[in-house]
């Protein structure tokens, strides 16, 4: 079935650091990949979002890669800090079951000490 | 923020009850999807609504149900409340393409006791 899977599930830097999230999916054809941010309590927000027909896209230090031969897309945010911290979740939307149907990797909980 | 707005915010129902969240869409877009995030998960597609008609619907039973009004509102229905339909429940309204934003509501927690 259709499946998005995220790791780590957590992720602990220092402000500065890089951190990188991986997210795999199983439907090949799902051609749309965005990713939220959730702080607690709050609703997801859109931070970046990727479609098929590219590769890479970046948004200051924000940047997402996508790589549809292995089915796999990251979220890279550069020089953390401690405001980035939150959980992160990556979505595909497959072309079955309706349009903006979105399959959520279990997210990553990111913490960015100072 | 966001345009799309949800009430109530929180809600504590006994087990075997029924329960009507309400969201509103954003300016504009016309399809609305629900989706139900229990505690430590990501978000799980329960349906959409289109045109005021089901559109796509997530593996959850037929006690979930829906609504969409002509203004693109929309309300999810829960039968029989279990324990375990405890959740935040959001909603995100889009435009129909498959490859655009969805915006989400601010959610409505959901506690069975």
């Amino acid at each position: 079935g259709e499946n998005v899977e995220q790791h780590p599930s957590t992720l602990s830097v220092q402000e500065g650091d890089s951190a990188v999230i991986k997210c795999t999916y199983s439907d090949s054809a799902s051609n749309y990949f965005p990713w939220y941010k959730q702080e607690l309590g709050k609703r997801p927000q859109l931070i970046i979002d990727i479609r098929s027909n590219v590769g890479e896209k970046k948004d200051q230090r924000i940047a997402v890669t996508l790589n549809k031969t292995a089915k796999h897309f990251s979220l890279h945010i550069t020089e953390t800090q401690p405001e980035d911290s939150a959980v992160y979740f990556c979505a595909a939307n497959p072309i079955s079951g309706g349009y903006n149907k979105l399959i959520f990797g279990a997210g990553t909980r990111l913490a960015v000490h100072p | 923020e966001t345009g799309v707005t949800q009430s109530p915010t929180h809600l504590i129902k006994t087990r075997g009850q029924q329960v009507t969240l309400r969201c509103s869409s954003q300016s504009g877009h016309n399809t609305v999807s629900w989706y139900q995030q229990a505690l430590g998960q990501g978000p799980q597609f329960i349906f959409q609504y289109y045109r005021e008609e089901e559109n796509g619907r997530g593996n959850f039973p037929p006690r979930f149900s829906g609504l969409q009004f002509p203004n693109y509102s929309s309300e999810l229905n829960v039968n029989a409340l279990e324990l375990d339909d405890s959740a935040l429940y959001l909603c995100a309204s889009s435009l129909v393409s498959g490859d655009t934003e969805a915006f989400f509501g601010q959610g409505t927690r959901l506690t069975v006791v």
